[in-house]
């Protein structure tokens, strides 16, 4: 059964570092998203990614998130410059249609 | 500001019982997901409800979607410990399909 697949699964990261977080949505997909959770808190949603441009950002999205499908296979989240508070699950997720989504099994991210 | 509000937060039950997990909001939603979350993996779809009115089973399980597509029930019937986890509800908003997701629910079904 197709999934979606992403790596790193933990990576951990000086403050001021630049991450970037990788994901392999489901083969035949669409759209295409990002979200992150804290620690003991709700899923967020960050980003939503449709025709190789962003559709919608929210304001945790800031200038210091980027994302990308730079071969058509991987999406990625960048990270420019990491604060303290960017600790938490990333999870990547995916839709044929835009609301059936599948999600990756995440990666921890860690800024010490 | 869409919020979805899941109650209970915390269901403690015995094998065989039957439960009903609840997922409201003031906002209308164009489709419903139900997830099942383990600890540190990502959210798992069980179901997807689309039209106002909706129910769907999957075994044991019976989810519902509100008629004014503002909340869903999740219902078990004869709980097993193996249905023991977290589970989300997440509502799409707006035309990206971006979800909003309830804070969850913890269900510890005890032997």
């Amino acid at each position: 059964e197709p999934e979606v697949t992403q790596t790193p699964s933990h990576q951990v990261t000086q403050m001021g570092q630049e991450v970037i977080l990788r994901c392999v949505p489901i083969s035949n997909h669409l759209y295409f998203y990002w979200y992150r959770q804290i620690l003991g808190q709700k899923v967020e949603f960050l980003v939503s990614f449709y025709n190789n441009e962003i559709s919608e950002k929210s304001e945790i999205f800031d200038d210091q998130f980027s994302v990308e499908r730079p071969d058509g296979s991987n999406f990625t989240l960048k990270i420019r410059s990491t604060k303290l508070e960017d600790s938490a699950m990333y999870f990547c997720a995916s839709s044929l249609q835009g609301y059936e989504q599948y999600f990756g099994p995440g990666t921890r991210l860690t800024v010490t | 500001t869409q919020l979805l509000e899941q109650s209970p937060q915390f269901l403690s039950i015995q094998e065989g019982e039957n439960l009903t997990v609840y997922c409201n909001s003031s906002s209308v939603f164009s489709s419903l997901q139900w997830y099942r979350q383990e600890p540190g993996e990502g959210p798992v779809l069980l179901v997807t409800v689309v039209t106002g009115g909706e129910v769907k089973k999957l075994k044991r399980l019976t989810f519902q979607f509100g008629d004014a597509r503002k909340d869903s029930s999740l219902h078990i019937t004869a709980a097993q410990p193996g249905d023991t986890g977290l589970y989300l509800c997440a509502g799409a908003a707006g035309n990206t399909g971006k979800l909003i997701f309830g804070q969850g629910t913890t269900l510890q079904v005890k032997p």
